[in-house]
């Protein structure tokens, strides 16, 4: 049982680069959610989906993309990247009983 | 709408010395709240949850939170500080119908001095 995991762990792009970060859970929930982590900030949300099949904005979707390949899988989509979205992106999905479980985090350089 | 404030945004204590991490919420209907823990270049983990059980709840590693509706706090206490806890702690709160997002304090940053 991994829980969550997210791929890359680190990465650099450079100004107009784009990329996907990954995201897989292996708990059978139905909702997942990106979160931004940038210092003095807290978590803020990107995107998150409710289920298998919908998608939905949180408070910064600027920028960027998700898709929601299946159940276990959320990914997130940088099409044009800006030093501005340089920060450490988590993964989390969350259970009945309300609880997220978080991945490890990527972190992202954009120059 | 709903929020959380965490008081104070670094805190510092002794080893052995109490630590005490204040949250309050504001929130129209009852709410579900969270301590999480993050360790440096990791992602964060529960540490306790109030979902309208006890209003004293106990976590993992020596730490518990009261939830108390007259102060709309969730003050997190661990008796005695030990070095390992040094970390970033959030509070966060959620409530029935609204998708499962949690909103987040800032955060606060606990240093325990040797």
């Amino acid at each position: 049982n991994a829980g969550v995991t997210q791929t890359p762990k680190f990465q650099v792009l450079k100004t107009g680069q784009s990329m996907t970060l990954q995201c897989a859970q292996d708990m059978n929930h139905n909702s997942m959610y990106w979160y931004r982590q940038d210092p003095g900030m807290g978590l803020r949300l990107i995107y998150y989906s409710a289920s298998e099949g919908t998608t939905d904005k949180g408070e910064v979707p600027n920028g960027y993309n998700v898709s929601r390949l299946n159940k276990r899988e959320f990914s997130l989509r940088l099409e044009s990247a800006a030093p501005s979205q340089t920060s450490v992106y988590f993964c989390a999905s969350i259970s009945g009983s309300y609880e997220q479980y978080f991945g490890p985090g990527t972190r992202l350089t954009v120059t | 709408a709903q929020s959380v404030t965490q008081l104070g945004s670094h805190v510092s204590v002794s080893e052995g010395a109490l630590v005490l991490l204040r949250c309050n919420y504001s929130s129209s209907v009852p709410p579900y709240l969270f301590w999480y823990v993050q360790y440096p270049n990791q992602g964060l983990q529960l540490l306790l949850k109030y979902t309208s059980a006890a209003t004293l709840v106990k976590g993992i590693n020596g730490f518990e939170a009261e939830f108390k509706k007259s102060e709309t706090s969730f003050h997190l206490t661990k008796p005695s500080a030990h070095m390992s806890d040094a970390a970033e702690y959030f509070c966060a709160v959620t409530y029935a119908g609204n998708n499962r997002k949690l909103i987040w304090g800032l955060g606060t940053s606990l240093a325990v001095n040797p």
